[in-house]
């Protein structure tokens, strides 16, 4: 079936860095966007970025931008977040999503991963 | 950017109609028809219930329907079940951008 699995969610301490990966299944990856949306505790949910099929075109919330990288290999249908000068208020389970619609991005979230947590502190 | 506007809570009894609203601007709600509307119940990943204003998934029952009117976007629920007592977020493009609204508590009484 149609699945995401985030991993590489851990504890790490302020100004560090961190990985999270989204590996999917079961449709043809290389031909749908990808997001990444993040929720802290006990909040609601706040957007970071998204990632056209092609990997050619990548877009950031001002929140991130410039410490958090998108990347994706579609020969391994694997989606990545890379997290760098991690703050407190990056703490939060991070979603990686599918877009809906072949091709294009924003139209809408169809498939979402179970989450990756990620723990800011020292 | 700023979120977009929801009201904290709403509520209904079971087969009534409850409508959360989803106050945007011109650069994101009004400007595009790209509003969708997620689902989330307590410790699960959120679900798309409607895409684009107002089309719904593969999946997701009649009874939930969106709509749009200037800035503000709208999700209704009828015949409220008991099951839909969740919290649901609006989203919109917003120009190389993504938002979404601070989350409605939706209570079946």
């Amino acid at each position: 079936q149609v699945q995401l699995v985030e991993s590489g969610g851990g504890v790490v301490q302020p100004g560090k860095s961190l990985r999270l990966s989204c590996v999917a299944s079961g449709f043809t990856f290389s031909s749908y966007g990808m997001h990444w949306v993040r929720q802290a505790p006990g909040k609601g949910l706040e957007w970071l970025a998204v990632m056209s099929y092609d990997g050619r075109n990548k877009y950031y919330a001002d929140s991130v931008k410039g410490r958090f990288t998108l990347s994706r290999d579609n020969s391994k249908n694997t989606l990545y977040l890379q997290m760098n000068s991690l703050r407190a208020e990056d703490t939060a389970v991070y979603y990686c999503a599918k877009e809906i619609e072949v091709w294009f991005l924003y139209y809408g979230m169809d498939v979402w991963g179970q989450g990756a947590t990620v723990t800011v502190s020292s | 950017q700023s979120a977009l506007t929801q009201p904290p809570s709403a509520s209904g009894s079971p087969g009534q109609s409850v409508t959360i609203s989803c106050t945007g601007t011109s650069s994101d709600v009004g400007g595009y028809n790209f509003v969708s509307w997620y689902q989330q119940h307590p410790g699960k990943a959120p679900k798309l219930m409607i895409y684009e204003v107002n089309k719904r998934p593969s999946g997701v029952p009649g009874r939930f329907s969106g709509s749009k009117s200037g800035n503000t976007a709208s999700l209704t629920v009828s015949g409220l079940q008991a099951e839909d007592e969740a919290d649901y977020y609006c989203s919109s493009y917003a120009g190389t951008n993504n938002l979404f609204g601070g989350g409605t508590k939706v209570t079946v009484l």
